[in-house]
């Protein structure tokens, strides 16, 4: 198993630019979510998924896409990047809840906005 | 509103000795407990957790951590810490039902030697 999956480590953006941050999972889990932290913050919840072709919005959603089309798959669009989305992003994933409580993270994205 | 909070932002301790991280929470439903640690540009690894049961529980790599529904805390505990500990530590709570998780700003460990 390689848990939770994120591409890329590292990424450099100048301002307006759009991307995808890619977020995998191998554990068959239901539930998926994106957080990005900040300095003194701690995590905040960015979007969520409940299982494929569910979304909704989490704690800071503005500025950023989701998509889940595939339990394995949920990928983070910046629309048009601004350098206040400049931060580390987090990928979670959990199983249902009758089965687990537990949220595993994946190795983060570090992303820079000039 | 649910929030978490870790009043400490720094805490310095001596290997060998022993440990306590605070953190407090406000949460409406039956509270999903979680402390994580996060070494330094890595990602966020589960220490323990708590949700039913035990009031006292036992984590990975020697912690553990008490609840205290009439405090609303769950502090974090070892009993010697080294120099390998030294992370920042993240407590978190969530629900049974829910997809959020909501973390407390983070308690940065530095241990000397």
């Amino acid at each position: 198993n390689a848990g939770v999956t994120q591409t890329p480590k590292f990424q450099v953006l100048k301002t307006g630019q759009s991307m995808t941050l890619q977020c995998a999972q191998d554990m068959n889990h239901e539930y998926m979510s994106w957080y990005r932290q900040d300095p003194g913050m701690g995590l905040r919840l960015i979007h969520y998924s409940v299982g494929a072709g569910i979304t909704d919005q989490g704690e800071v959603p503005n500025g950023y896409n989701v998509s889940r089309s595939t339990t394995e798959d949920f990928p983070l669009r910046l629309l048009s990047a601004a350098p206040s989305q400049t931060s580390v992003y987090f990928c979670a994933s959990r199983p249902a809840p009758r089965t687990g409580i537990e949220q595993f993270f994946g190795p983060g994205t570090r992303l820079t906005v000039l | 509103a649910q929030s978490v909070t870790q009043p400490d932002i720094h805490i310095t301790v001596s290997e060998g000795a022993s440990l306590e991280l605070r953190c407090n929470y406000s949460y409406g439903a039956t509270p999903y407990l979680f402390w994580y640690v996060q070494s330094p540009g890595q990602g966020l690894q589960l220490l323990l957790k708590y949700f039913s049961g035990d009031t006292l529980v036992q984590g990975i790599k020697g912690f553990e951590a008490e609840f205290k529904r009439s405090q609303s805390s769950f502090n974090l505990r070892k009993p010697s810490v080294h120099w390998s500990d030294a992370a920042e530590y993240f407590c978190a709570v969530g629900a049974r039902y829910g997809n959020k998780l909501v973390f407390g700003a983070g308690t940065i460990l530095r241990v000397k030697s």
